[in-house]
């Protein structure tokens, strides 16, 4: 069974870091792309980030790009989402996902974690 | 950036009864494969999102036959037909074609 277990969620003051982890079980992680998307509480959904299964090929919205660092662990079965420079607006539920072909057909969710960025 | 725009915004349905929900884009999503880089997103309440349909009009492992996508270019229609009370939440069209991929505002299922 194909799971997605985050972890690294939190409550951190404007202008902090925070370092999100996924890790993946059930398939062989290295093999597929992995994509972060976010939600701000009471929104719609939003792309963040998606790396290649050999992080060749990284990728980042306008509004994360310089600040947030997307990697991945084949050897652990691990993605994970450095936040660094942590912004109120940045506050929202992230999900990492297992994806198809890039960007299209998220299959898999991880159930998601909560930053909340406040002082 | 590509924009997308769903409708409507909110879809009171009838148990047993068909529903469908649009989703238009301001560029063409037709890649030069042939494929419509078009995916339907499903977020039940207090739930992650779900994957019901990609490249248009496939649909994912383990979703009812009941849910269709279709359209091509510009303007998609997802339906579902035989609307069940388990359907109920939040509807989001995405395209991946190119970065960013965008979402569309959403459509919110519930029952009358």
């Amino acid at each position: 069974e194909v799971q997605l277990v985050q972890s690294g969620g939190g409550l951190v003051k404007p202008g902090g870091s925070l370092r999100l982890s996924c890790a993946a079980s059930g398939y062989t992680f290295n093999t597929y792309s992995m994509n972060w998307f976010r939600q701000a509480p009471g929104k719609g959904l939003e792309w963040v980030s998606s790396i290649s299964s050999s992080s060749s090929s990284i990728s980042y919205s306008d509004s994360v790009k310089g600040r947030f660092t997307t990697s991945r662990d084949n050897a652990k079965n691990s993605l994970y989402l450095q936040m660094n420079s942590l912004r109120r607006e940045d506050t929202a539920v992230y999900y990492c996902t297992r994806v198809i072909q890039w960007l299209t057909a998220n299959d898999f969710w991880g159930q998601g974690a909560l930053v909340t960025v406040s002082s | 950036d590509i924009v997308m725009t769903q409708s409507p915004l909110s879809l009171p349905v009838t148990p047993g009864e068909s529903a469908s929900i649009s989703c238009r884009s301001n560029q063409s999503l037709l890649h030069s494969n042939g494929f419509n880089y078009l995916d339907w997103y499903l977020q039940k309440p207090g739930q992650s999102p779900q994957l019901l349909i990609y490249l248009g009009s496939k649909r994912a492992s383990g979703v009812p036959d009941r849910f269709s996508g279709s359209g091509s270019g510009i303007d998609f229609t997802l339906k579902i037909s035989r609307v069940e009370a388990e359907d109920v939440g939040i509807y989001y069209c995405m395209q991946a074609l190119q970065i960013p991929a965008t979402f569309g505002g959403g459509t919110k299922v519930d029952i009358k």
